[in-house]
């Protein structure tokens, strides 16, 4: 079984531009996570959803950052403006019945 | 707000050697998790503990949970090179306190040499 899939897997982009980051969860699977590493601040969530629902986005650090997850395949977090500040490894993850969470291999985005 | 506080941040020990990591969190926890990380990788789950005296083993990992004293520890046993990783605990904190999402905490990175 293919475990959370994400894309793209590096992304390299100027400051001020927009950045959409997907990810795909394990099928069957009813929690969604969004997370972000760095070395600074560590792994921070960012928002969760359950069942295709935002359930806690008290994690989000500001209005330039949205997430949406349209179906029960697929969720998007968006970065616009994107800001050098942004640049970090993000994170999706799912899990069953907010069991054991399952981590995506990240998105390494580096904002210049 | 519930905290999680791993130490030591870092560890740097010599095959052969045993040793223990810690981690203390600062509310009552439904449950505890422990994961892997490997140098630019995503994060392996290890090991979930779900009740007070739970002890889990892998290989030369042993995980266990006192809830009483809020402290999870990991231990390691006769390290070998294969082990160096960054570890991470994560809580679960109550449904009511904290619905379900983890608070990880700050991680301990395992360096074995020779």
């Amino acid at each position: 079984d293919a475990g959370v899939i994400q894309s793209p897997r590096h992304e390299v982009t100027e400051m001020g531009q927009e950045v959409t980051l997907r990810c795909k969860p394990i099928s069957g699977h009813d929690y969604l996570f969004w997370y972000r590493q760095t070395m600074m601040r560590g792994l921070e969530l960012l928002i969760y959803f359950n069942n295709n629902v935002p359930i806690d986005d008290s994690g989000m650090p500001e209005d330039r950052f949205s997430a949406k997850m349209p179906n029960a395949s697929f969720s998007t977090l968006k970065i616009q403006p994107s800001e050098p500040r942004d640049s970090a490894v993000y994170f999706c993850a799912s899990s069953l019945f907010g069991d054991t969470q399952y981590f995506g291999p990240g998105t390494r985005l580096t904002v210049l | 707000e519930l905290k999680v506080e791993q130490n030591p941040l870092f560890l740097s020990m010599q095959e052969g050697k045993n040793y223990t990591i810690y981690c203390n969190y600062s509310t009552t926890s439904d449950r505890l998790y422990w994961y892997r990380q490997d140098p630019g990788k995503s994060l392996e789950s290890l090991f979930v503990l779900l009740s007070n005296g739970a002890v889990k083993q892998e290989g030369r990992l042993m995980a266990s949970l006192d809830t009483k004293a809020r402290l999870s520890t990991l231990h390691i046993t006769a390290a070998v090179h294969d082990l160096s990783a960054t570890y991470f605990c994560a809580v679960d904190g109550t449904k009511k306190s904290s619905g379900d999402k983890l608070t990880f905490g700050t991680g301990t990175r395992l360096a074995v040499r020779p």
